[in-house]
């Protein structure tokens, strides 16, 4: 079965600082990769995936990831976080065949500060 | 139009009652799925379903079993609840891709309490 690894619990950072969230997988196979972000309260939503393709993906609200086949990664990027990012992000994988069941990562609390 | 709907939205009980969490999407998709969101945020498959094969976690111990309905519907039944059950609970649903290329849409979450 796939793992995800989010190594980063709880992120602090002031407004315009640059974000970098790690996210490491376990799995033999092929995957497709996601980030899931959940603001205070509410539900889970895309901010991006990688199926194919372009390893360097861009998702909503300026956010991007690279996948990085020989280290398992798919990290998160935003140059200029804001206020508004504080959320929980969520890594996420399934395996290309089989069951597709998604698999998340324990997640990463970011605090954007004022 | 909420695309996954989860009622009830709130739900606090005492141990050993059993409850249901129901869970209706309108987005014509033909999977669904339940997870749990524990204290710390953990989220973890409890089951998928799709054209009526459940796929079941064999960690979900046999208290909790889903049903379906229909495939707009997938409901959650917790039978004898405990004081670990209590955690937010998350309804899903995806159109099945053969290549797992299916972006899930959550609903809001049931918030489950048990006292």
């Amino acid at each position: 079965a796939q793992s995800v690894s989010q190594h980063n619990h709880h992120v602090i950072l002031s407004e315009a600082a640059s974000l970098e969230l790690g996210c490491n997988y376990s799995y033999g196979g092929t995957v497709n990769l996601f980030w899931y972000v959940q603001y205070p309260g509410q539900h889970l939503q895309l901010l991006l995936k990688y199926f194919s393709g372009d390893p360097l993906v861009k998702g909503i609200k300026g956010f991007e990831a690279e996948f990085i086949k020989s280290k398992f990664s798919f990290n998160l990027r935003k140059p200029s976080v804001q206020w508004s990012d504080t959320a929980e992000y969520f890594c996420a994988v399934n395996a290309k065949t089989g069951a597709n069941n998604l698999f998340f990562g324990t997640g990463t609390r970011l605090t954007v500060i004022p | 139009d909420t695309a996954v709907s989860q009622t009830p939205k709130y739900l606090v009980t005492q141990m050993g009652n059993d409850k249901s969490i129901k869970c209706e999407q309108n987005l014509g998709h033909d999977t669904m799925y339940w997870y749990k969101q524990d204290s710390k945020k953990f989220l973890k498959i409890m089951f998928s379903y799709n054209n009526k094969e459940l796929i079941i976690n064999e960690t979900v111990p046999n208290r909790f079993s889903p049903k379906s309905p229909d495939k707009a519907h997938l409901n959650l039944h917790i039978n004898s609840l405990e004081l670990g059950d209590s955690a937010v609970y998350f309804c899903a649903s995806s159109q099945r891709s053969g290549t797992g290329a299916n972006v899930l849409t959550f609903g809001a979450g049931s918030r489950l309490t048990v006292l």
